[in-house]
């Protein structure tokens, strides 16, 4: 099935660094989420985007719908040790009937 | 605590067999959802659910089924068990009055087909 393409793939990163992550697609979303996943759980729904060009926070983590609506960005700053695990976007196309479409997913390593 | 809860946490079974996977939703959410993650394909939809009735279909093989009960509980038949069916299957649910789009994920069931 169709996927998103989210980059990068993986990071390693300092404890107290900014990391940025983005997901791109060639179709149009109107919902994005971004969700994280730590070993042997289920995703947990981090920021969700329903308008283009939106900016939503969710403490150290912002998100943002690209304007385009074909992309969206998770930004987490001053990293720490528990930020650990996959992050994951998902996208919902128009009259998709809520089925959500995934990334492949950011493994993020944070180094104390 | 998504309030998604699945069981069992891990099922092993050998090819050709048949396993059922179970999926209570968050109380209230009338919505669920089948995922299949596996190391190659990350998540895949499968199938999804509202209010009992069969509403979406994604990358469901015809060997796989699903139903969701009066109660909201949803069941998801893995049958003629293959090696590569191997893989986390997630439920996810979400609410009636929610744009559908937030969907709320359970702790999965880890399937090893040997």
């Amino acid at each position: 099935g169709q996927q998103l393409n989210q980059s990068p793939q993986s990071m390693f990163i300092q404890e107290g660094e900014d990391v940025s992550m983005n997901c791109t697609s060639s179709s149009i979303f109107n919902t994005w989420l971004w969700y994280k996943q730590d070993p042997g759980e289920g995703p947990v729904l981090l920021i969700a985007l329903y308008k283009a060009g939106e900016l939503t926070s969710n403490g150290r983590l912002t998100a943002q719908f690209g304007i385009t609506r074909k992309d969206s960005f998770l930004n987490i700053s001053a990293s720490i040790p528990s930020d650990v695990g996959i992050y994951f976007c998902a996208g919902q196309r128009e009259g998709s009937n809520y089925k959500l479409t995934f990334g492949k997913g950011t493994l993020l390593t944070v180094n104390p | 605590d998504s309030g998604v809860t699945q069981t069992p946490k891990h099922l092993i079974t050998a090819t050709g067999q048949r396993v059922t996977l179970r999926c209570s939703p968050r109380s209230g959410d009338l919505s669920v959802y089948w995922y299949q993650q596996s190391l190659d394909q990350g998540l895949q939809f499968l199938i999804q659910y509202y209010n009992g009735e069969e509403r979406a279909k994604g990358n469901i093989l015809e060997r796989f089924s699903a139903q969701q009960f009066p109660d909201l509980h949803s069941e998801l038949n893995l049958s003629s068990l293959e090696l590569g069916d191997s893989a986390l299957y997630f439920c996810a649910s979400s609410g009636a009055g929610s744009w559908g789009g937030e969907q709320f994920f359970g702790p999965g069931t880890r399937l090893t087909v040997l």
